[in-house]
């Protein structure tokens, strides 16, 4: 079974430039998690998804981010106009239920210059 | 909100002396789930504690969760190099049906 695959692995954006990231969660999942890490930082909470539904969205900045899990199709991350502070890895998970074992995608390193 | 919390963040040691490190909760967890990132990759699952007072072992890392299932502790013998990395707990609020709730994460360095 392929893990959890994420692309690109690396994103470079300039300042106002949209940045989409995009996480196919482990055949089989329905549940997706969607991390930001800093560098020497931890991982910070953004947002969890189900099939077409955003189930917790309480650590995603309101503005300029969004979230969608379609039916068809793999998890969307969207930052628009984005800034320096956007940089970081971001990490997508899934799991088979809620609570159980997440499973991490490489991650997408976005850069803005 | 529940909060699960690592510290110190960082900890450097010799190649060949014992690590341990705490993984503390504020409210009682249904389980219990520790990651290792190595740098430049990804968290990885390690092991999952259910039950109190469990202890599992995996070659030279020993985890257990404690008896009010709040906290649990990672334990390396004689260290490597190869365990570099950052470890993360996790854990799911007893009852609550919740999502993972993520620490920190300690990273650990190992001096040769």
């Amino acid at each position: 079974n392929a893990g959890v695959m994420q692309n690109p692995r690396h994103l470079v954006r300039r300042r106002g430039q949209e940045a989409r990231l995009r996480c196919s969660p482990v055949k089989g999942h329905s549940h997706v998690y969607w991390y930001r890490q800093l560098p020497e930082e931890g991982l910070k909470f953004m947002v969890y998804l189900q099939k077409e539904n955003i189930i917790d969205e309480s650590g995603m900045p309101k503005e300029r981010f969004s979230a969608e899990f379609p039916k068809e199709g793999p998890s969307i991350l969207r930052i628009q106009q984005v800034v320096r502070g956007d940089s970081a890895a971001y990490f997508c998970a899934s799991s088979p239920l809620i609570s159980d074992t997440q499973y991490f995608g490489p991650g997408t390193r976005l850069t803005v210059l | 909100g529940q909060q699960v919390m690592q510290i110190p963040q960082y900890q450097h040691v010799q190649e060949g002396e014992d690590f341990t490190t705490y993984c503390n909760s504020s409210t009682t967890l249904s389980n219990i789930q520790w990651y290792k990132q190595r740098p430049g990759g990804h968290p990885v699952f390690l092991i999952q504690l259910v039950k109190s007072g469990e202890v599992k072992k995996q070659k030279r890392l020993t985890f257990q969760f404690g008896e009010a299932k709040k906290n649990s502790s990672l334990h390396i013998t004689a260290t490597q190099t190869t365990d570099v990395g950052t470890y993360f707990c996790a854990g799911e609020v007893a009852g609550a049906n919740s999502k993972l709730t993520f620490g920190k994460g300690i990273t650990l360095s190992v001096r040769p």
